[in-house]
Order: structure tokens, then sequence, then C-alpha cells
């Protein structure tokens, strides 16, 4: 079964809007959360990432924000661009392996 | 650099069929990974490898096969084809400090179809 599990599957957003997307993860060892983005026909690359240490970290128009307690962490796109319209990959890690959520299209409407 | 490349990038095997994917890199990374890409199943680790001369299985290994005879290079095999394995696949690598926090950096994957 999947370690990470992801929501949701899909979502449409306005242009100026804000995508939200979730993850959850129980395996406490975890001491690396990336997030993937995977545009049509290419290759994941890595957007943004974080480690348990710290509540929130951002970068240009992308956050994440991480609960430990709850064992959670979401990715929020501020002010979505038509430019962001992809997949959108939640992972942990403890070594070398990563485990992936099962991926999140995001379909931002101009 | 050409980062990470992979051949073929598009293949149609019948049932039974056998071939090999190749990956290379020129990062000099000694990790190197195969992932299958299935719809509403994310990324699924299928063998990796920790340096030249070593491999390990993932998470779905089975009808798979690989080598690392040379560091930029790892080659998947599939000895005989099954529907079942219809997927894209795509190749990463990362440095090999061996803790979390590295970068896997991906190919642009090989679209695989069985019939």
């Amino acid at each position: 079964q999947q370690q990470v599990k992801q929501s949701p599957q899909s979502l449409i957003v306005q242009k100026g809007g804000i995508s939200i997307i979730n993850c959850a993860y129980e395996n406490t060892a975890f001491d690396y959360f990336p997030w993937y983005q995977q545009f049509p026909g290419k290759g994941p690359a890595l957007l943004i990432a974080i480690r348990p240490d710290v509540s929130e970290k951002k970068e240009g128009r992308f956050t994440i924000s991480f609960n430990k307690s709850a064992k959670q962490f979401s990715l929020h796109i501020m002010d979505s661009q038509p430019g962001d319209s992809a997949t959108y990959f939640c992972a942990a890690s403890d070594d070398y392996k990563l485990s992936f959520g099962a991926g999140t299209t995001v379909t931002v409407r101009a | 650099n050409a980062g990470v490349t992979q051949t073929p990038k598009f293949r149609v095997l019948k049932t039974g069929q056998s071939m090999t994917l190749l990956c290379a890199q020129d990062m000099n990374h000694e990790y190197m990974y195969w992932y299958r890409q299935d719809p509403g199943m994310g990324l699924r680790l299928i063998h990796y490898s920790v340096g030249e001369g070593t491999t390990a299985k993932g998470e779905v290994p089975d009808g798979y096969n690989v080598s690392r005879l040379k560091k930029q290079n790892f080659l998947l095999g599939l000895e005989s084809a099954a529907p079942s394995q219809t997927s894209v696949y795509f190749c990463a690598s990362r440095t090999g400090t061996g803790v979390s926090g590295e970068t896997q950096y991906f190919g642009p994957g090989t679209r695989l179809l069985v019939l």
C-alpha cells in the first residue's frame, strides 16, 4: 500500500486562485518531504521540499505547510497561473528512496 | 550536460517479447532508480542501484531485471512482457550521500505498450 496518501486526485482553479493539495503519511522515520511537478510528456522535477523541523517553507508562489503531529503536509499554489497546470506529486523519504503519493492533476482556467 | 536520458521514447511489444530500456546520466551520480507510472498510482519504484555493480529490488520488482555495469548506465529488462507492464517508465539519479534530502533527477520517460 502507498506510504503517502495524496488528495485530491484532480482540481480545477481559476487564474489567480489558490490551489491546495494535501498529503498524509504514517512512517514517523520520514525526514524529507519533497514535491515534484510534472508536465505532460515530461519527467517529474523537484519543485520545493521541506524538513519536519520547520512548519512552513515558501518559494515564490509555492508554499509547503507541515504539521508533524498530524503527520500531514500540503502544497499551496498562490495566484495560480495557466503555466502551473501540471501533475503534482508529494513524496517522503528517510534514506535514499522516495515514496510517492498518487498525484494531483491541477488545471488552471484562464 | 544532458542530465538523464532514456532510450527508447516509445515502444510497442507483443506479449512474451523481451526488451531492454536504457538509462544514462552524465552527472556522475552514484544512485540510480527505475520507476513505473500508472494512472492513479503515482510513481512506484521497480529497482534501484547504489553504485556500479550493485542492484536492489524496489516496491514492484516482479517481471523486471536490471544491471548497472557502468556507473553512468542503468538498464531495465523485461524478459517476457505482459499487458500489465504497459506503463510509462522513468529513470532517475541522485548523488550518493546515502541520506535523504538529495534531489532525484528524472529522465523524460519511456512509454511502453504491451499488446
